[in-house]
């Protein structure tokens, strides 16, 4: 367990339904991040969120929607996927300082399995 | 902009051999570097990390120089064993652009037989 837990391990869903995925971090971090790993590409970041505020958005399409009620949940949900959206999807959580957003390291969860039917 | 570029995998090798797998980057400021590992089934761990140039980053027998004026972050184990066999990820986080989002290299596989 590295303190980054994420639920469920595996989701199947057809294109039409509606699904959430949870991260939940209870090490004192204030910043979080989805990514998606894909097979044979780089881990793409989807969505960062410092101090609760989202930050970044790496072009993603709207089926996908963050969110963040406070600093030990992220949430992302999931709404008429295609099938090219079936990754791994991985969620992971840093502290950050406020001056200058020195980085000291994710701690990843051990990811969500998306399967689009 | 920021980048990182590894080695390509597979590298298959036998228990007790020497390993290195590369890592360049390129980046617009001065970046903190770092080497994940995931093994099967399981998300990212941090493995090693450097800050600054010349730091020497080490865990679990694993090693890597931040070298500056190669821009690269090879990581290196004089013998590894089978239970090292996983996906080994470098990465960078840049300062300067005043964001603390780490941009990942693709992967490199590691499979160690007995």
């Amino acid at each position: 367990e590295t303190g980054v837990t994420q639920t469920p391990r595996h989701l199947v869903m057809g294109m039409t339904n509606k699904k959430s995925l949870k991260c939940e971090q209870h090490l004192g971090h204030n910043a979080m991040y989805w990514y998606k790993q894909s097979a044979k590409k780089p881990l793409e970041l989807m969505f960062v969120y410092n101090f609760k505020e989202q930050t970044e958005n790496n072009s993603v399409p709207s089926r996908f929607s963050p969110e963040c009620p406070n600093s030990s949940h992220l949430f992302l949900h999931l709404h008429t996927l295609q099938p090219e959206d079936s990754a791994l999807y991985l969620c992971a959580s840093s502290l950050v300082t406020r001056f200058d957003l020195t980085n000291y390291g994710y701690t990843f969860g051990s990811g969500t399995r998306l399967t689009v039917v | 902009g920021n980048s990182v570029t590894q080695m390509e995998g597979p590298v298959t090798l036998s228990e007790e051999a020497f390993l290195t797998i590369n890592c360049t980057y390129t980046a617009t400021g001065y970046p903190s570097l770092f080497w994940y590992v995931q093994y099967p089934g399981e998300g990212l761990q941090l493995l090693l990390k450097a800050t600054k140039a010349d730091d020497k980053g080490s865990n679990k027998g694993f090693e890597a120089t931040y070298r500056k004026e190669t821009t690269s972050f090879h990581l290196e184990k004089g013998s590894v064993q089978v239970s090292d066999s996983a996906v080994y990820f470098c990465a960078l986080s840049d300062h300067q652009t005043g964001a603390n989002n780490l941009f990942f290299g693709t992967g490199t596989r590691l499979t160690v037989i007995p």
